[in-house]
C-alpha cells in the first residue's frame, strides 16, 4: 500500500521560505511511472496544484507560483519537498503532497496534510 | 485558463437518495476529468477518473457521466458515510490541472 506523509514547520513568517518534506513508502519516487506532486488547499477553499518531481530529479511547476516554487526529491530517501519563497499570509493553507498519474493525471494517493500559517 | 463550475454549491440530502453534481468546463476538456471525496480534517479521495471509470475500492453507488462539457457524478443510496464536499479535477490542461470550487452535502 501506497502512503505518503508530510512533515516540516506548521509556522513560516512573512518573507520567509516555507519548507516541507513527503515521505513516501510502498512506491519509489525514481521509477518514472507516476508524478509526486504537491498540492494546496487555502482555508475554505479548493484546491492548487503546485507542482511536481518524477524520476526523482525532474520537475514541473504551476507558471502562477513558478517564480517562487522548488520541487526536489531525494531518491536515496525516497523523499521529496517543496520550497516555497517569500511567503505572505495568502499562502497559509493545508499542504498535500499525492502520487499523480503519468498519463491520466489524477491523484490516487494523498498525504494526511500539513497546515502552514505564515504569520509573524 | 480552463475554468471549472460545480453546481450546487451545497445540497442537502437524507440517506437513501440519489445525489447528482454537475461539473462544467469552460472549454472542451474530452473526457480528461476526475472526481473526488474529501470529508473534514482529510485529504481528497479519488473516486471517478476519466470521466467514468470508478478507482479500485470505491463503491459502485459512486458513477460519471460526461455530456460535452458537463460531467456528472451520482451517488445513488445515499450512505452516512457519503455526506462530505466533492471537488472535480480537469486535467486537459496537464501538467497545470485545476479543481472545481467542491459541493458540499450535507444532512437535510
Amino acid at each position: 500500500q501506497v502512503q505518503l506523509q508530510e512533515s516540516g514547520p506548521g509556522l513560516v513568517k512573512p518573507s520567509q521560505t516555507l519548507f516541507l518534506t513527503c515521505t513516501v513508502s510502498g512506491d519509489s519516487i525514481s521509477g518514472g511511472s507516476h508524478f509526486w506532486s504537491w498540492i494546496r488547499q487555502l482555508p475554505g477553499k479548493g484546491l492548487e496544484w503546485i507542482g511536481y518531481v518524477y524520476y526523482g530529479t525532474s520537475t514541473y511547476y504551476n507558471p502562477s507560483l513558478k517564480s517562487r516554487v522548488t520541487i526536489s526529491g531525494d531518491t536515496s530517501k525516497n523523499q521529496f519537498s517543496l520550497m516555497l519563497s517569500d511567503v505572505t499570509a495568502a499562502d497559509t493553507a493545508m499542504y498535500y503532497c499525492a502520487r499523480e498519474s503519468w498519463n491520466l493525471f489524477y491523484f490516487d494517493f494523498w498525504g494526511p496534510g500539513a497546515l502552514v500559517t505564515v504569520s509573524s | 485558463d480552463i475554468q471549472m463550475t460545480q453546481s450546487p454549491s451545497s445540497l442537502s440530502a437524507s440517506v437513501g437518495d440519489t445525489v447528482m453534481i454537475t461539473c462544467r468546463a469552460s472549454q472542451n476538456i474530452n473526457s480528461d476529468l476526475s472526481w473526488y471525496q474529501q470529508k473534514p480534517g482529510k485529504a481528497p479521495k479519488l473516486l471517478i477518473y476519466a470521466a467514468s471509470s470508478l478507482q479500485g475500492g470505491v463503491s459502485s453507488r459512486f458513477s460519471g457521466t460526461r455530456s460535452g462539457t458537463d460531467f456528472t457524478l451520482t451517488i445513488r443510496s445515499l450512505q452516512p458515510e457519503d455526506f462530505a464536499t466533492y471537488f472535480c479535477q480537469q486535467s486537459y490542461s496537464s501538467p497545470v490541472v485545476t479543481f472545481g470550487p467542491g459541493t458540499r452535502v450535507d444532512f437535510k
